[in-house]
């Protein structure tokens, strides 16, 4: 089974420019997050969708942070513009099953951004 | 607000000793519980979870959890770690409204 694929795995970028991040899920999952980990702490949820329609984004930094799941399988996170807090590695993931008894999620590598 | 405390942040062990690691949650409703592992180089993966039914929680690599609804914890636990359970455990619950939130993690070294 294919896991959950995100590119780049790398990023550096200078403040105040853009980035953007791809995701694709497991087959056949229909939920879809998106984490940002800063260095020593857990991972935060920034958005999480089913299908293609937002679940939770109360985390998300909304006024430079955008995410859209297009056909409810591939995501792109996009930061615009970038500052120095936003470097972490941000992680997606993907689930079979959410609500009582969730299945719990798979997650991919990672895109790990550094801002200068 | 939900919160989730993982108390210790660093461990070490030498091999077969038992390990336990602490996590807290703050929720008063009905919650899902996780053992998420990191692995050096790799993805986080998850080690066990619980949802209802038998508080003993058995995953994969020997680990096991044991829920406690009256202190509102699920501590990780395994009888004798191995070099290769050096890695970083994250505790993590998720509410009915779907809402993920993790621990800080703990950071496990096994000394061979």
């Amino acid at each position: 089974e294919a896991g959950v694929a995100q590119s780049p795995r790398y990023k550096i970028i200078e403040k105040r420019q853009s980035v953007a991040f791809w995701c694709n899920p497991i087959s056949g999952h229909a939920t879809l997050y998106w984490y940002q980990q800063i260095l020593g702490q857990g991972p935060k949820l920034l958005i999480q969708f089913q299908n293609n329609g937002v679940v939770d984004d109360s985390q998300l930094p909304k006024d430079r942070f955008s995410a859209e799941r297009l056909k409810g399988v591939d995501s792109t996170l996009k930061i615009q513009p970038a500052k120095l807090e936003d470097s972490a590695v941000y992680l997606c993931a993907s689930s079979l099953r959410e609500g009582r008894g969730a299945s719990g999620q798979f997650f991919g590598p990672g895109t790990r951004l550094t801002v200068l | 607000a939900q919160s989730v405390s993982q108390h210790n942040h660093h461990v070490i062990l030498s091999e077969a000793a038992s390990l336990e690691l602490g996590c807290n949650y703050s929720y008063g409703g009905t919650v899902n519980l996780f053992w998420y592992v990191q692995y050096p180089g790799q993805h986080l993966q998850l080690l066990l979870k619980y949802f209802s039914g038998d508080p003993l929680v058995k995953g994969i690599k020997g680990f096991e959890a044991e829920f406690i609804k009256s202190k509102f914890s699920f501590n990780l636990r395994k009888p004798s770690v191995q070099w290769s359970d050096t890695a970083e455990y994250f505790c993590a619950v998720s509410s009915g409204t779907y809402k993920y939130i993790f621990g800080t993690g703990t950071r496990l070294k096994v000394l061979a």
